[in-house]
Formats: C-alpha cells, structure tokens, sequence
C-alpha cells in the first residue's frame, strides 16, 4: 500500500459544527502531516507529528485540534470555524525526516458556512 | 512558510513541447523536491535530488540544481495533455520536517 488515505472528500460545516478529517496510511511511515492550502497557493504547514507526537504546530488556531491515535491515523477535530478556513486540506506521511519525499492524500475540501 | 520562488507562475505550450520552470530558495538545504498537483487535489511527487547531485533524470522529467546559486529548473520533456497540473517545488527548514513550498507553475499542455 503506497496510499495515504483522506477522508471525507468533501466536508461542509456550520460554523458552531464540530467535525473531524481523517487520514491513513499503512506504509509505516513515522511521520505526519496535516497542510491546509487556499485556491492558487501553495500548501501551508499546520502540524507535524513524529512518532505519533506532535512535534511542530505552526501557530495553529485551537478550533483547530490534530490527534495521532497511532503510527496509521491522523485526525483533524474542527469546532468553531470560520469561513476564511474553507479550503483544501492536505494530510501526508513520510519516513522520518522526510528524506525520501513525502505522500499526500488527496485532501478534503472543507467548506464553511 | 514559503522557501522556493518558482518562475515563470504560468505556462501555455503545445503538446509535445517541452516545459521549463525555474525555482529558487533562500536558505541551505538537504534536498530538493518537486510535486504535481492536478486541480486542486492533492500532491503527487515527482522528482528529489540532494544537495550533493547536480542533475537528476526521472522519465520525461529532468531536474538541475545549483547549489551556488541557489537555484533549481524542472524540465518536462515531449509534454501531453495529461501533464496540465501545477507544480511546486518544495524544500525542507530546520531539519526535514517542515516542508516550505514555492509559489507554483500551473503549466497548461494544449492538446
């Protein structure tokens, strides 16, 4: 399995919902990703995770919540949106350090209403 | 955070055309990483080469760095219509963790 797997595909949300995004990935890869990108930009770093801690949150709003329940799965608990936080948003995986590359899934898009 | 600066941001060209785009980055790096992206979904990547290589071949693909002048070029040799994506270039700060992409090229093939 060479995938890292994004669901739901498309998410619509109120802006008092509480949803989640999930994320997998069974290539044993230690470290996680989750990127949030806006139409005609490139993707922004929002949390790191390495071996299933977190190791990097770039400042990250705490509507925003990542959760690492073990070394496959990555969450994503949105509450409290805003609809500036409507975008795509991108989970991947590496091997530690990220030497080799990484894996996007193919994102969700979240739209806030 | 963005480390690359991809230039030029668009591309028209005719099939079986080849496709150049540049980048550049700021800091010193391990390595170089290029990525595709069809509409808006998610990356595919492409193309890595460390900072000791010079040069680096992949298909059609073919990708320079120079270090000296901090600079990279992707080269799409033959293009088709299936190549019409944007594409990123991509370096890791601080260690391999934090991956900071370019601007983009959204390359348009016309079959």
């Amino acid at each position: 399995d060479t995938e890292v797997t994004q669901t739901p595909k498309h998410l619509v949300m109120g802006m008092t919902n509480k949803k989640s995004l999930k994320c997998e990935q069974h290539m044993g890869h230690r470290a996680m990703y989750w990127y949030k990108q806006k139409a005609k930009k490139p993707p922004e770093l929002m949390f790191v995770y390495s071996y299933e801690k977190l190791s990097i949150n770039e400042s990250v709003p705490s509507r925003f919540s990542p959760e690492c329940p073990n070394s496959s799965l990555l969450n994503l608990h949105l509450h409290a949106l805003q609809p500036e936080d409507s975008a795509l948003y991108l989970c991947a995986s590496s091997h530690s350090q990220g030497a080799f590359g990484y894996t996007f899934g193919s994102g969700t898009r979240l739209t806030v209403v | 955070s963005q480390q690359g600066e991809e230039d030029p941001q668009a591309l028209s060209i005719q099939e079986g055309e080849n496709a150049t785009m540049n980048c550049s980055y700021k800091t010193s790096i391990n390595n170089l990483q290029w990525y595709r992206q069809n509409s808006g979904r998610g990356l595919v990547h492409l193309i890595l080469i460390r900072s000791n290589e010079r040069e680096k071949h992949s298909g059609r693909l073919r990708v320079t760095l120079d270090t000296s002048k901090k600079s990279s070029s992707l080269l799409i040799t033959a293009s088709r219509a299936a190549d019409t994506a944007s594409y990123f270039c991509a370096t890791p700060l601080y260690g391999n963790n934090r991956l900071a992409f370019g601007k983009g090229n959204q390359v348009v093939v016309i079959p």
